[in-house]
């Protein structure tokens, strides 16, 4: 099974500003098999990103997504008060389970 | 449009059984794979497993295999998740969502349904 580690757990930082989010894997995950979703208080996750760096559906610009093998970067180039929320990677590229990171919750500063 | 529309909260005794749903629309259902995932209260999100309703396979995370019992109606659209047992430790918001394909992100979401084990 892939263990996913999301660093930092908590980030503060003021709208304006630019996020960077981490995902380490215990194994290299293939092909890029590796997705971004953002959960609010009370609200289903929403899928960001796929394949590591492809936006999904009707996600802003500002979100963008890179890396491969075991590292893997969710960027969000400049916060929009609706963007403080918390943030899961989740790697599907080898047999289920297809594990997701803990969490990152990204907070206003 | 793509909806997933889950069955409401539930309050259950430790022991008893329970079935929860999840009905998909806008969509072919028999060709999308439908998962699962478990948020325990203040927690992170768990992949339970998956279903293919076309022809049922399933799929489970080691952590839940022989704990839950997912199955699919195609004739319905609908998935389930269901328990023979319940324990305190279930208490839970659990979600579905589809999966395209066996590996593939969950790209639409149910709004969840919160299960609640208490004595």
């Amino acid at each position: 099974e892939i263990v996913l580690t999301q660093s930092p757990g908590t980030l503060s930082l003021s709208p304006g500003e630019r996020a960077t989010l981490s995902c380490r894997a215990s194994q290299s995950v293939s092909s890029s098999y590796l997705g971004w979703y953002q959960q609010k208080p009370g609200q289903a996750p929403r899928l960001l990103i796929y394949g590591a760096s492809s936006r999904a559906t009707g996600i802003p610009d500002r979100f963008s997504g890179s890396g491969s093998g075991t590292d893997f970067t969710l960027t969000i180039s400049r916060l929009e008060p609706e963007d403080f929320a918390v943030y899961y990677c989740q790697q599907y590229g080898s047999s289920p389970p297809y594990t997701f990171g803990q969490g990152t919750k990204l907070e206003i500063k | 449009e793509v909806q997933l529309v889950q069955s409401g909260a539930e309050v259950k005794k430790p022991g008893e059984s329970l079935k929860i749903s999840c009905k998909g629309s806008g969509y072919r259902f028999t060709n999308n794979w439908i998962g699962w995932v478990r948020q325990m209260p203040g927690k992170g999100l768990e992949w339970m497993g998956i279903i293919y309703p076309g022809d049922s396979d399933t799929r489970y995370s080691p952590s839940f295999q022989g704990q839950v019992t997912i199955s699919a109606d195609k004739s319905t659209s609908t998935a389930y998740l269901q328990w023979s047992s319940l324990k305190a430790s279930d208490t839970a918001m659990y979600y579905c969502a589809r999966q395209p394909m066996v590996r593939g992100v969950m790209d639409y979401w149910g709004q969840g349904t919160l299960v609640t084990v208490s004595s």
